[in-house]
């Protein structure tokens, strides 16, 4: 149990488009995602924290214009990157807390994303 | 604001032989702390959790200790394996955030 998808897993796109990446929780609801931005041989960076219902937390630094989160069910988050720039590319990975939980997060595969 | 460091950035050694990875972290309120898998390309795996309120924490050939009080936890993998070969993170938990390091990229060698 506690499975965490992503999709796509890889998207090339041109610069000035918008891409959306889906993050599903497959056998458990999940109340809270969070999505994280992750650098060549460079740690997890949290991005936002994504509540059912509820608009998205945005840490430090993150334009929220930018990064569009939707969190519109107990087992759906998207992520969408606006008007991509190649500055964005780079691995996408969310994860998602099973409600009335507070303690493991279960991570999705990641999005590679890389815009030309 | 919570910093993690992973000790050494990467780390090659012979197929039989045990491992020590190292994490340091700054802010000692933690709820746990959390060492992760994470294989190139993909996400991460999680292979051990220690509560704030625990010492280690053991699976298999892994063990991982947590000493709260100097900010360290060691993960230790005995009779190392080339299949163990990947990228260990690790991730302290201070509220509801999780703060990871860069992680030690391990080779082992067949």
């Amino acid at each position: 149990g506690a499975v965490v998808s992503q999709h796509p897993s890889r998207v090339i796109c041109k610069s000035g488009t918008s891409v959306k990446i889906e993050c599903r929780s497959l056998d458990f609801q999940a109340t809270t995602m969070f999505w994280y931005r992750q650098f060549p041989k460079k740690s997890l960076m949290l991005m936002a924290t994504s509540n059912e219902g509820s608009k998205a937390t945005y840490e430090q630094g993150v334009e929220k214009d930018k990064f569009l989160i939707n969190h519109a069910s107990l087992t759906l988050s998207t992520l969408t990157v606006t008007s991509a720039h190649p500055e964005d590319s780079s691995f996408y990975i969310c994860s998602a807390l099973r409600t009335r939980s507070t303690d493991t997060q279960y991570f999705g595969p990641g999005t590679r994303l890389t815009v030309l | 604001k919570q910093e993690v460091t992973q000790i050494p950035a990467a780390l090659s050694v012979p197929e039989g032989e045990n491992l020590v990875l190292n994490c340091s972290f700054t802010d000692s309120a933690i709820y746990n702390l959390q060492w992760f898998r994470q294989d190139p390309g993909k996400g991460l795996t999680s292979l051990l959790l220690i509560q704030s309120s625990q010492r280690e924490q053991t699976s298999g050939r892994l063990n991982a200790s947590l000493d709260k009080s100097s900010g360290r936890s060691t993960l230790y993998i005995a009779a190392s394996q080339p299949g163990d070969s990947a990228t260990y993170l690790c991730a302290v938990k201070n509220d509801y955030k999780l703060s990871f390091g860069a992680g030690t990229t391990v080779t082992v060698r067949a």
